[in-house]
């Protein structure tokens, strides 16, 4: 079963503007993590964010994670045409921090 | 430093004949990754090594499909015999310290393979 689901499913905004995608998970984790995948690539890494910790940033990026709610949301600033891309969040959960990811948010930026 | 290799980049094939994808992971990590992403879903994990052992493998249907790491390096997975819902991309992924809360696992470029 996913243990994130993505929100929106798909999200299109013009170049210059910020974008929210926010993930809901199941169970409990030991950390949550934020994924971009480009068309026809693999994942890359962008970003994790422990359970103890609420807020997080990393260059243009904001997570944050409440885990009463059970929720996390990822913010681009200044979005750019190459953040186009499906964003995934994923649950790291488990004595083998097995991650379990969510469909995903396919974002488009425009020029 | 080197990513995570994969072969081959695409494969057709038949429904009933037998795929076998290769992986070789990022020297030095440990913990090797096989994910199952079905269009318009996220990876699913289908089994993970640590070293040459089997950590999870819970979600690999063994019926059809089988993977190995021989020599804690380089990994395949098989499928035999193939269905049409396993059409899908395979990824491989690998992390340098599985007993690290923090541990980021780094992809390759994945398998797309078409079952016909």
């Amino acid at each position: 079963s996913q243990q994130g689901e993505e929100d929106p499913q798909a999200l299109s905004i013009q170049e210059g503007e910020n974008a929210t995608m926010n993930c809901s998970y199941k169970t409990s984790i030991n950390n949550l993590q934020w994924y971009r995948q480009n068309s026809g690539r693999g994942l890359v890494h962008l970003i994790l964010i422990r359970s103890n910790e609420r807020e997080k940033h990393s260059g243009r990026l904001r997570v944050t994670l409440d885990t009463s709610k059970k929720s996390s949301s990822l913010l681009i600033t200044a979005s750019r045409a190459a953040d186009t891309a499906s964003y995934f969040c994923a649950g790291s959960g488990g004595s083998n921090y097995k991650l379990t990811f969510g469909k995903g948010t396919l974002l488009t930026v425009n020029p | 430093e080197a990513g995570v290799a994969q072969s081959p980049r695409y494969k057709i094939i038949e429904k009933r004949q037998s795929v076998a994808f290769w992986c070789n992971p990022i020297s030095g990590h440990a913990t090797l990754y096989w994910y199952q992403q079905i269009l318009g879903q996220g990876p699913k994990l289908l089994i993970q090594f640590q070293n040459n052992g089997v950590v999870d493998d819970s979600q690999l249907p063994k019926d059809r499909f089988s993977a190995e790491r021989l020599k804690g390096v380089d990994s395949t997975l098989k499928i035999q015999p193939a269905k049409l819902e396993d059409s899908a991309v395979y990824l491989c992924a690998s992390s340098l310290d599985l007993a690290s809360s923090t541990d980021t696992q780094y992809f390759g470029p994945g398998t797309r393979l078409t079952v016909l």
